[in-house]
């Protein structure tokens, strides 16, 4: 399977504790993005790597929030002293740019299964 | 700044019933518009795009939508619905760039539930 893999699929903690996930891209995408997504809720951004390089961060990644992607291949999200607001499904997706005949860009992403977690 | 409404959280319909779910968008830019569906426990699946062009697009497993610039829509139809087709859907946008970072806006989603 070529797609995007999230591990953890599923991740219980206790209230405090730190968690790590983990995102392995597709192999040829060289951007990254992180989305984490509540109940009853769309996915929100946040966080993109192009290659190695953290370019973007939303202001829901609270200095808990750490994103790492040291080779620019897999990526990891880590979440400290976690909360119970903290609860939900962080999702990951990859593209690569592709340039179409207008001039412009378009990043197609493609989305990972997630990791659901719930901190008790 | 984007946003997305999906005045629908949910829509019940018959199997073999047609059905709309309606997107509406807000952009200061021109946008790109998506729709992807979920299936419970799992991660989001391209259904269909718009980047350009003709504004009736068609995409996986039976769904179109059409691109009403003026209404600032993109609703997504299928002529019959199937059991199957029971999920979450959600409308996304991104901006019209010519390089550079475009992350997606979701929508709150709407629930399909296709009952016999």
């Amino acid at each position: 399977d070529t797609g995007v893999s999230q591990d953890p699929r599923h991740k219980i903690t206790k209230r405090g504790q730190n968690v790590t996930f983990r995102c392995d891209p597709i192999s040829e995408h060289n951007r990254l993005y992180w989305y984490r997504q509540t109940l009853g809720q769309g996915p929100e951004f946040l966080t993109y790597f192009q290659n190695e390089a953290q370019l973007e961060k939303s202001r829901l990644l609270s200095d808990r929030f750490s994103a790492e992607r040291p080779k620019g291949s897999f990526s990891t999200l880590e979440i400290q002293r976690t909360e119970q607001g903290d609860s939900a499904m962080y999702l990951c997706a990859s593209s690569f740019q592709v340039k179409l005949t207008s001039g412009s860009s378009y990043n197609e992403q493609f989305f990972g299964p997630g990791t659901r977690l719930t901190v008790l | 700044a984007q946003s997305v409404t999906q005045l629908d959280s949910q829509v019940p319909v018959f199997e073999e019933a047609p059905v709309e779910l309606r997107c509406n968008y807000s952009s200061s830019v021109s946008v790109y518009l998506f729709w992807y569906v979920q299936y419970p426990n799992q991660g989001l699946q391209l259904l269909l795009k718009y980047l350009s062009g003709s504004t009736l697009v068609k995409g996986i497993n039976g769904f179109e939508a059409e691109f009403n610039k003026s209404q600032t829509s993109f609703h997504l139809r299928k002529p019959s619905v199937h059991i199957s087709d029971t999920a979450e859907y959600f409308c996304a946008v991104t901006r019209r760039l010519n390089t550079g970072f475009q992350k997606l806006v979701f929508g709150t989603g709407t629930r399909l539930l296709v009952s016999p």
